[in-house]
């Protein structure tokens, strides 16, 4: 069946360093891709989405770009915050539900 | 303002006493679904909801039970609680089968000793 894998956290860096989170993909079809983003005690958000191949998501400085050829959808920010501490988990659209990856914690220190 | 309510917001319960944890969306959504989330296991859907009296088990649906009498609560019963039952669980919802823009709940840690 469809999967998805993350590169495994937590995910330490300093206030404005680059930001690189690794999704790859299984999948039969052409699914959509999404990252949401979780902040400590609250629900996931959607935090971008790419519906097609070569199609690049983007939001609040973070991008991602569909790549069929690698199967994949990392995740980057030129420059991050400590307000981006927050766990982050790379999905794909299976028919009736989300499937999610398991998920990467990132830290930003001052 | 949209939300998905869940409570409660924290449970501690024993083996084999019945609860139910709530959930309510006020956007008019077709769709709702249950998640729990699992360190190292990421967010596995429980059971959803394409309308009200439709409900179908998602990937780990033992252990619980669901109905979607009205179109705004989508309830997550758990007849008789175990420890590995032991989770986060997320309510979502959203228009039709748009996945794209699901809506989550703050969540719900519940404790089964």
């Amino acid at each position: 069946g469809d999967s998805v894998t993350q590169m495994e956290g937590p995910v330490t860096l300093s206030e404005e360093a680059f930001l690189t989170i690794n999704c790859t993909y299984t999948a039969t079809g052409y699914p959509s891709l999404f990252w949401y983003v979780q902040y400590p005690g609250e629900g996931l958000q959607l935090l971008l989405k790419a519906t097609k191949a070569d199609d690049k998501g983007s939001n609040k400085g973070f991008e991602a770009t569909y790549r069929k050829e690698t199967t994949s959808f990392h995740l980057e920010k030129g420059s991050v915050q400590v307000s981006d501490s927050a766990v982050y988990f790379c999905a794909l659209s299976d028919s009736d539900k989300l499937i999610f990856g398991t998920g990467t914690r990132l830290q930003v220190f001052p | 303002e949209a939300q998905v309510t869940q409570n409660p917001r924290y449970l501690i319960t024993v083996t084999g006493k019945k609860l139910t944890v709530t959930c309510s969306q006020n956007m008019n959504h077709e769709y709702m679904s249950w998640y729990r989330q699992d360190p190292g296991l990421g967010l596995r859907q429980i059971y959803y909801s394409m309308n009200v009296e439709v409900t179908d088990k998602g990937d780990v649906p033992e252990g619980y039970k669901v109905s979607r009498k009205e179109k705004r609560n989508f309830p997550l019963i758990l007849e008789s609680p175990s420890p590995n039952q032991t989770s986060l669980y997320f309510c979502a919802s959203s228009f039709g089968r748009d996945n794209e823009k699901l809506f989550f709940g703050s969540g719900t840690q519940l404790s089964v000793l």
